[in-house]
């Protein structure tokens, strides 16, 4: 099994919700990544959590938070986003962060903030 | 400073003719490099990817690419082109730094015409 699923598929929120992306795999990879992608443009790195720790916050604002409950899962909690957060979360996991590892992406979570 | 370059922001090819797709990197370290695929609306998948073995490397649906570090490049390259080419490539670094992420070019959209 080679699949990193991720739910759901879209998303529509408003400007006060609360929300969260969740992320699986069972691969027993031990880094997850959550990276954003805007239209046309290549994926940003978000977060990256290895072996369930946070190890890399790219500066991203605090109405985005991240949570690792195990090795497996990895979910995304969206507050108080706004209409410019609106693009696809792609979820990300990786043997580990050594040299040749690649990743393996899930389909992603296609946002809208309204 | 380390980064990932693609040389063509749109390539465009007939069916059944040669494709090449270009990207360099900068580095002080040896990176492993990776093709990204990703066709509109869904996530990334892996084409190929070179880790210091074997200079060329061959990937999936017939792609291939050459690693040359006199000239810091690794282009993908397929002989002949099929309509379901048609995506979004993305050429992807992870330099030699323990705890490094993936680091994407900004991606060539490839058009297939018949």
């Amino acid at each position: 099994d080679t699949e990193v699923t991720q739910t759901p598929k879209h998303l529509v929120m408003g400007m006060t919700n609360k929300k969260s992306l969740k992320c699986e795999q069972h691969m027993g990879h031990r880094a997850m990544y959550w990276y954003k992608q805007k239209a046309k443009k290549p994926p940003e790195l978000m977060f990256v959590y290895s072996y369930e720790k946070l190890s890399i916050n790219e500066s991203v604002p605090s109405r985005f938070s991240p949570e690792c409950p195990n090795s497996s899962l990895l979910n995304l909690h969206l507050h108080a986003l706004q209409p410019e957060d609106s693009a696809l979360y792609l979820c990300a996991s990786s043997q580990g962060r050594a040299m040749g590892t690649e990743a393996f992406f899930g389909q992603g979570t296609r946002l809208t903030v309204v | 400073a380390q980064s990932v370059t693609q040389l063509d922001s749109h390539v465009s090819v007939s069916e059944g003719t040669p494709v090449l797709l270009r990207c360099n990197y900068s580095s002080s370290y040896s990176p492993s490099l990776f093709w990204y695929v990703q066709h509109p609306n869904k996530g990334l998948q892996l084409l190929l990817k070179y880790t210091s073995a074997a200079t060329l490397v061959k990937g999936i649906n017939g792609f291939e690419a050459e690693f040359k570090k006199s000239e810091t490049s690794f282009h993908l390259t397929k002989p002949s082109a099929h309509m379901s080419d048609a995506a979004e490539y993305f050429c992807v670094v992870r330099f030699n730094q323990a705890g490094t992420a993936l680091i994407f070019g900004k991606g060539t959209t490839l058009s297939v015409s018949s």
